[in-house]
């Protein structure tokens, strides 16, 4: 069964370094978005990317972050100059956006656990 | 703004029953969501209900809908250890459908 893939699964890096999250989307899936889960809080969305931009994202996802796709399979998160606030678990996920009856059916990948110090 | 609310903890005996809720406050919501986490492990779809039902049924996992007090439950028949997780009630917001979660509720099933 296809799934979402994330590297790496556990990265550490000292506040104020530039870090980057990758994901590997569902193959013919057409939308992507990442999400954060600080450690016991709420799975937050940041952002969602469509069509080679972003088509929603919210209040969190401010200039310190961006994403890209670089290519036909990667997803990528980029945080420009991590704080020690940034450390989370971050969440990429995809569905196919068809109008359907699942519509926005999304497949979430294990996740990559950021650790700020 | 939207929001969704759970119960943090959940703890039942193999082969019973066990009930997860949730509130949601956006009324306009289509769809509404139940994923679950295992350890270490991401986020899997268990099962969705579309605004317009009341009840889906899907093996053991029973999802009600009460849509005027925008309440939505998940309902696992004969829960068995390996149904131990957190359980996340999450609605669909914003127009690319973006999810809303809740805090997640955590099932702990004893032998």
């Amino acid at each position: 069964e296809p799934e979402v893939t994330q590297t790496p699964s556990h990265q550490v890096t000292q506040m104020g370094q530039e870090v980057i999250l990758r994901c590997v989307p569902i193959s013919n899936h057409l939308y992507f978005y990442w999400y954060r889960q600080i450690l016991g809080q709420k799975v937050e969305f940041l952002v969602s990317f469509y069509n080679n931009e972003i088509s929603e994202k919210s209040e969190i996802f401010d200039d310190q972050f961006s994403v890209e796709r670089p290519d036909g399979s990667n997803f990528t998160l980029k945080i420009r100059s991590t704080k020690l606030e940034d450390s989370a678990m971050y969440f990429c996920a995809s569905s196919d956006g068809l109008k359907r009856i699942s519509s926005y059916e999304q497949y979430f990948g294990p996740g990559t656990r950021l650790t700020v110090t | 703004g939207e929001d969704v609310e759970q119960s943090l903890f959940l703890s039942v005996r193999e082969g019973d029953s066990s009930v997860i809720n949730c509130t949601y406050t956006d009324s306009s919501s289509t769809y509404l969501y139940w994923y679950k986490q295992e350890p270490g492990a991401g986020l899997q779809l268990l099962t969705y209900i579309f605004s317009n039902m009341d009840m889906k049924q899907d093996q053991r996992l029973t999802v009600l809908l009460n849509k005027k007090d925008k309440h939505l439950s998940l309902r696992i028949a004969d829960t068995q250890t390996g149904d131990s997780a957190i359980y996340f009630c999450a609605e669909k917001g914003g127009s690319q459908g973006n999810l809303i979660f809740g805090k997640g509720t955590k099932l702990s099933v004893k032998p």
